[in-house]
C-alpha cells in the first residue's frame, strides 16, 4: 500500500528557509497518475493548499498564489520523494505541514488525495 | 479562486441519529465531463485528513455505506445514516477542479 514518510526540522528560524520532504512508498513520484501535494494547517488558515508536482511526459507544479514567491516544489525521482521550500518564512507560516497523493485512475479521473503524510508540526520562531 | 462555505460549523448528534452537512462552491464544480470535482474529508482528533467522498458522491475504498455524498454544480451534502462514536471529527470539503485547490472551513461533529 502507498505510504508518505514525512521529514525536516520542526523549529525554523524567522527568514529562514523551511524544508520538508516527503518519502514515497508504494508509488512512483514520477507516477502519470498522481499528483503530489502540500498542504498545511494552522488555527487561524485552517487547511491551505500549497501546491503540488505532478509528472506526464515532463513535470510540472501549482502554487498557490498566497505563497507562489517564496514556495518550491521539487521530485526527486533518484530517491523517490518530493520536497517543499518555503523561503523568508515569518510566524505566520506556524502550522502542521502535510504532504498528500492526489489520485488519477486510468481515464484520468481525479479520485481525491487518498495518501497522506503524518503531518509535521513547523514553528518558525526566534 | 473558488471558495467553499461549509455549514453547520458545529453539529452535535446523538448516536444512530443522521448528521448532514452541507457545502456550497463560489463556482460549479461541475467539470465537462459530467462529473463533479468535490471531496469530502474526515479528520479524526490527532490524525491527517482521510478521504471519505470523491468526485461528490463515491466513496473511498474501505468507507462504510453509511456515509454517502450528493449534489451537483455548486450545493452538496454530506450525509451520515446513522451516526457512531468512531466518526467523531472535523469534516470538510475540497473542490479539486482548478488550482488552487480549496477546503471549506470545517464541520466539527461530536457526540452528545
Amino acid at each position: 500500500q502507498v505510504q508518505l514518510q514525512q521529514s525536516g526540522p520542526g523549529l525554523v528560524r524567522p527568514s529562514q528557509t523551511l524544508s520538508l520532504t516527503c518519502a514515497i512508498s508504494g508509488d512512483s513520484v514520477s507516477s502519470n497518475s498522481a499528483a503530489w501535494n502540500w498542504i498545511r494547517q494552522s488555527p487561524s488558515r485552517g487547511l491551505e493548499w500549497l501546491g503540488r508536482t505532478y509528472c506526464r511526459s515532463t513535470c510540472y507544479n501549482d502554487y498557490a498564489v498566497s505563497v507562489k514567491s517564496r514556495i518550491t516544489i521539487s521530485p526527486d525521482t533518484s530517491k523517490n520523494q518530493f520536497s517543499l521550500q518555503l523561503n523568508s518564512v515569518t510566524p505566520e507560516d506556524t502550522a502542521v505541514y502535510y504532504c498528500a497523493r492526489g489520485y488519477y485512475d486510468s481515464s484520468g479521473l481525479r479520485r481525491g488525495m487518498d495518501v497522506w503524510g503524518r503531518g509535521t508540526t513547523v514553528t518558525v520562531s526566534s | 479562486d473558488i471558495v467553499m462555505t461549509q455549514s453547520p460549523l458545529s453539529l452535535p448528534v446523538t448516536p444512530g441519529e443522521p448528521a448532514s452537512i452541507s457545502c456550497r462552491s463560489s463556482q460549479s464544480l461541475l467539470h465537462s465531463n459530467g462529473y463533479n470535482y468535490l471531496d469530502w474529508y474526515l479528520q479524526k482528533p490527532g490524525q491527517s485528513p482521510q478521504l471519505l467522498i470523491y468526485l461528490g458522491s463515491d466513496r473511498a475504498s474501505g468507507v462504510p455505506d453509511r456515509f454517502s455524498g450528493s449534489g451537483s454544480g455548486t450545493d452538496f451534502t454530506l450525509k451520515i445514516t446513522r451516526v457512531e462514536a468512531e466518526d467523531v471529527g472535523v469534516y470538510y470539503c475540497m473542490q479539486g477542479l482548478q488550482t488552487p485547490r480549496a477546503f471549506g472551513q470545517g464541520t466539527r461533529l461530536d457526540i452528545k
